[in-house]
């Protein structure tokens, strides 16, 4: 069945540095979605993905602290730039694959930064 | 924003049990979904509604909407041990965006 591979699953950063998330779907699709998980809260929205367009961000984010790339129709990377440990989450991609109800997720990126 | 409301925010059953999620949510929907994570990983897909059903079941699984009041409810009946986990509904737009709610612990007990 059709899945999306995350990485990497998880890393511990210092302040001040940047990481990079890559999510690679085996199908193509228009639009994937990244999300973040705060610690014991529930997902929210990050921005919006489309291949061959800028992102489109939720309040709140903004793409110099959280630029996204879409050079294709399976693939997306999110980078959580100048990183703080307020940036510490789960952060997770999705997409919506060909003949499936609901969403399929990433298996997620758990960030520490410390 | 998050969608809205769920509860309880925790739940603790026995196994064999039935469990009741509710979902509340605020904005206009093309569909509420149910997912689940277990342990802090992905979230895996496990049932949509679309605005204009009432009720849908698969497998232990029914899930309810109801689009006056704004409500969702999510029963897994016949809970087994391997059923623990956070339960989070989801409002779908027609544009693809998905609006989670603050999700419920179930804890299903050998």
């Amino acid at each position: 069945s059709a899945v999306i591979s995350q990485k990497p699953s998880r890393d511990i950063c210092q302040r001040g540095t940047s990481l990079t998330i890559q999510c690679q779907v085996d199908s193509q699709v228009t639009m994937m979605f990244w999300y973040r998980q705060q610690p014991g809260q529930s997902l929210t929205l990050i921005a919006t993905a489309n291949q061959g367009s800028e992102a489109t961000y939720e309040s709140g984010f903004v793409i110099d602290k959280f630029p996204i790339s879409r050079p294709n129709l399976t693939f997306s990377t999110l980078t959580v730039s100048n990183m703080s440990p307020e940036d510490s989450s789960i952060y997770l991609c999705s997409a919506n694959l060909r003949g499936r109800d609901g969403y399929t997720f990433g298996s997620g990126t758990r960030l520490t930064v410390v | 924003s998050q969608q809205g409301e769920e509860d309880p925010q925790a739940l603790s059953i026995q196994e064999g049990e039935n469990a009741t999620m509710n979902c509340s949510y605020k904005t206009s929907i093309n569909n509420l979904q149910w997912y689940r994570q277990n342990s802090g990983r992905g979230l895996v897909h496990l049932i949509l509604i679309r605005s204009n059903e009432r009720e849908k079941h698969s497998g232990r699984l029914r899930v309810t909407l109801d689009t006056s009041k704004k409500s969702s409810s999510l029963l897994i009946t016949a809970s087994r041990a391997a059923d623990t986990a956070s339960y989070f509904c989801a409002g779908g737009t027609s544009y693809g965006k998905l609006t989670f709610g603050q999700g419920t612990i179930l804890t299903v007990h050998p």
